[in-house]
C-alpha cells in the first residue's frame, strides 16, 4: 500500500522558517518525481515545487523561488521542503505528491501569522 | 509560467453527462503534458481520478473517463451521481514545472 505521510507543519511568525518532511512507502521512491502542492484557505490547488528522481532538477512556482528549497533522500524514501522567509500568504495546507500513480499525502497545515 | 484554464463552474443533472476541459496557454494539450484529474470534496484532501491522460486509479468510478479533445484534456462524467458534486482540478506537466488549473466546481442538480 502506498503511503505518503507529511510532517513539520505548524504556526510560525512572518519571516520565520519551517521544514516539511514527507515519508513515503509502498513504491519505488527513487524512480519517480516528487512534489509539494499547497492549498490556501478557500482557494484552489497550487503546485509549489517538484524534484527529479536523482535530485538533479528542481522547479518552483515563481512566488516561492529563492525562499523555498525542495530536496530528497532516496535512501530514506523522503522528500523535504525547506521554507524560509515565510509570508502570511504562504499559509496553506501543504500536500506531498508522487508521480507514481499520482498519490497524495493527507496534508500538513502551515500557518504564518504574528 | 504557463496558465492552465478550466471552466469555473458547471452543472449536470443526475444521470446526465458532462465534460470538463483543461486548456493550456502555450498551445494544444497533448499526451506529453501527462494530464491529471483530481476530485476534491469539501474538507477533504484531493483524490486522483485520472493520470497520464486516461489511466484510472483502482478507486475511480467507471463513469469517469479522461481523454484529449479539441486540443484540451477532458474529463467526462457519464451518469452523474449526487456524490460527484465536488471541485475538479487538472494538472499539466511542462517538462519540468507542473501547473494546476483553477478548478471546476461541479454541481449535480
Amino acid at each position: 500500500e502506498v503511503q505518503l505521510v507529511e510532517s513539520g507543519g505548524g504556526l510560525v511568525q512572518p519571516g520565520g522558517s519551517l521544514r516539511l518532511s514527507c515519508a513515503d512507502s509502498g513504491f519505488t521512491f527513487s524512480t519517480y518525481w516528487m512534489g509539494w502542492v499547497r492549498q490556501a484557505p478557500g482557494k484552489g490547488l497550487e503546485w509549489v515545487a517538484n524534484i527529479k528522481q536523482d535530485g538533479s532538477e528542481k522547479y518552483y512556482v515563481d512566488s516561492v523561488k529563492g525562499r523555498f528549497t525542495i530536496s530528497r533522500d532516496n535512501a530514506k524514501n523522503s522528500v523535504f521542503l525547506q521554507m524560509n522567509s515565510l509570508r502570511v500568504e504562504d499559509t496553506a495546507v501543504y500536500y506531498c505528491f508522487t508521480e507514481f500513480r499520482a498519490y497524495w499525502g493527507q496534508g500538513t497545515l502551515v500557518t504564518v501569522s504574528s | 509560467q504557463a496558465v492552465v484554464t478550466q471552466e469555473p463552474s458547471l452543472t449536470v443533472s443526475p444521470g446526465g453527462t458532462v465534460t470538463l476541459t483543461c486548456g493550456s496557454s502555450t498551445g494544444g494539450v497533448t499526451s506529453r503534458h501527462y494530464p491529471y484529474w483530481f476530485q476534491q470534496k469539501a474538507g477533504q484532501a484531493p483524490r486522483t481520478l485520472i493520470y497520464d491522460t486516461s489511466t484510472k486509479h483502482s478507486w475511480t468510478p467507471a463513469r469517469f473517463s479522461g481523454s484529449l479533445l479539441g486540443g484540451k484534456a477532458a474529463l467526462t462524467l457519464s451518469g452523474a451521481q449526487p456524490e460527484d458534486e465536488a471541485d475538479y482540478y487538472c494538472l499539466l506537466s511542462y517538462a519540468g514545472p507542473r501547473v494546476f488549473g483553477g478548478g471546476t466546481n461541479l454541481t449535480v442538480l
